[in-house]
């Protein structure tokens, strides 16, 4: 039902880094609209991690990062901890459904 | 300080309709610009939007879900309300009610959710 993708799973050694892939289509990520992220720990909500592409919240480090390209968008997280073992999801708008979309969801496990 | 907390039953029979309370501080939904919406989780799956209203009663739904949703405001309460009808247990989720600004759109506080399940 998701009409953003995300790989199902990304895992890094402490330290490392890795990034989550956000796919959408010319109705929402590719038509302009902002992509934002959120960060949900086992058992809690999301909380919104990266807004507007590329901001952060107050409170958000700044190892924590966001970019986007056409029809795609990326989170990246370096110098991996254990604290960002979570799930993850990017969120748009979509102009043809007329609605606010969500991503696939990507785990990511600290090794 | 925005905080937002959802209410409601936890266990609902098939066919039945559902109703929803988020009752929020911090903010006001009758302040130019401000919308609540609800998303909702079933259990290991994605995040969903469901519906949006927003400080001049615009309301949004889910195109999907739309002939089943209702949300409605009480200012006066400080609570948002959604119902959904005929419930199935493909239904069953936890239900998020979160803040956001017109424009925004995006999410930018969230309650802690209300699991809700669906079955005879």
């Amino acid at each position: 039902q998701s009409v953003l993708t995300q790989p199902p799973s990304v895992s890094g050694a402490p330290g490392q880094r890795v990034t989550i892939s956000c796919t959408g289509s010319s109705s929402n990520i590719g038509a302009g609209y902002d992509v934002h992220w959120y960060q949900q720990l086992p058992g809690t909500a999301p909380k919104l991690l990266i807004y507007g592409n590329s901001n952060r919240p107050s409170g958000v480090p700044d190892r924590i990062s966001g970019s986007k390209s056409g029809t795609t968008a990326s989170l990246a997280i370096t110098g991996l901890q254990a604290e960002d073992d979570a799930d993850y999801y990017c969120q748009s708008y979509d102009n043809t459904l007329s609605g606010y979309v969500f991503g696939t969801g990507t785990k990511v496990t600290v090794l | 300080q925005i905080t937002l907390k959802e209410s409601g039953p936890t266990l609902v029979k098939p066919t039945q309709t559902l109703t929803l309370t988020c009752t929020f501080s911090g903010f006001s939904v009758s302040t130019s610009g401000v919308g609540v919406g609800w998303i909702r989780q079933p259990p290991g799956k994605a995040l969903e939007w469901l519906a949006l209203i927003f400080w001049d009663d615009d309301k949004r739904y889910s195109s999907s879900l739309k002939s089943r949703l209702t949300i409605t405001k009480d200012t006066s309460r400080n609570q948002v309300v959604l119902t959904m009808t005929s419930m199935d247990p493909a239904d069953t989720a936890t239900y998020y009610c979160a803040h956001t600004k017109f424009g925004e759109l995006r999410f930018a506080s969230w309650g802690q959710g209300t699991l809700v399940t669906v079955s005879s």
